[in-house]
């Protein structure tokens, strides 16, 4: 299984600020069809995840430019430009290079 | 608007059995995988398993900590999937969550249900 690591494991931030989380992966996440098969999601407070960025670098639709994913291979990079109160909430990066998924242990942003 | 809508969720003693469905709308259901992720309270997500297409065999695949016990089903024509869970044990109490993964290059995980609370206990 591919092991997903996060840091930090908890981010205060204050709003304006900027914020970055990282995301290592035990294995290259290449596919072979040329795409590196990482995502991150946000979950919010009693919500589901949501998608924010997919194939590292792809912003969801309705995901604010603030947010920009990073990295190749087995490094990532999570940064929000401006944190804003909305953004709190628990962060997980996720990889579907191979089954079984598998996430990272997740990074809790909170407003300082 | 893409929607997944999970159904099924409650308590069950231990060794029981429960199944959960995952009903779609918004999309060409037959065109995706369905993943089943599920959460443990203050936990982070976990992959339970996968349901390919048709055109991919409708190949399934399941974590280590639940297969031989749970199973993974679809019915295209109802734009419905499920999960059969049986031989329950407490550590598999958590929210279950369907998602979506197109069949197409390049694809990802992007739409999560709401959930569904499973509580195995006696």
């Amino acid at each position: 299984d591919i092991v997903m690591t996060q840091s930090p494991l908890s981010l205060p931030v204050i709003p304006g600020e900027p914020a970055s989380i990282s995301c290592t992966s035990s294995q290259s996440l290449l596919h072979r069809n040329g795409y590196t098969c990482l995502a991150w999601y946000l979950q919010k407070p009693g919500q589901s995840p949501q998608l924010l960025i997919s194939l590292v670098s792809n912003r969801a639709s309705g995901v604010p430019d603030r947010f920009s994913g990073s990295g190749s291979g087995t490094d990532f990079t999570l940064k929000i430009s401006r944190v804003e109160a909305e953004d709190v909430g628990v962060y997980y990066c996720m990889q579907d290079l191979q089954v079984p998924l598998t996430f990272g242990g997740g990074t809790k942003v909170e407003i300082k | 608007e893409v929607q997944l809508v999970e159904s099924g969720g409650g308590l069950v003693q231990p060794g029981g059995s429960l199944k959960l469905a995952c009903t779609t709308s918004g999309f060409t259901f037959s065109g995706s995988a369905i993943h089943w992720v599920r959460q443990a309270a203050g936990r982070g997500p976990e992959w339970v398993g996968r349901i390919k297409n048709k055109p991919n065999n409708y190949a399934t695949a399941y974590a280590a900590s639940v297969k031989g016990r749970f199973a993974v089903s679809r019915d295209d024509s109802e734009n419905t999937a499920y999960l059969q869970m049986n031989s329950l044990r407490s550590e598999d109490t958590a929210v279950y969550y369907c998602t979506r993964r197109l069949e197409t290059s390049g694809a990802f995980v992007d739409y999560w249900g709401q959930g569904t609370l499973v509580t195995v206990s006696s």
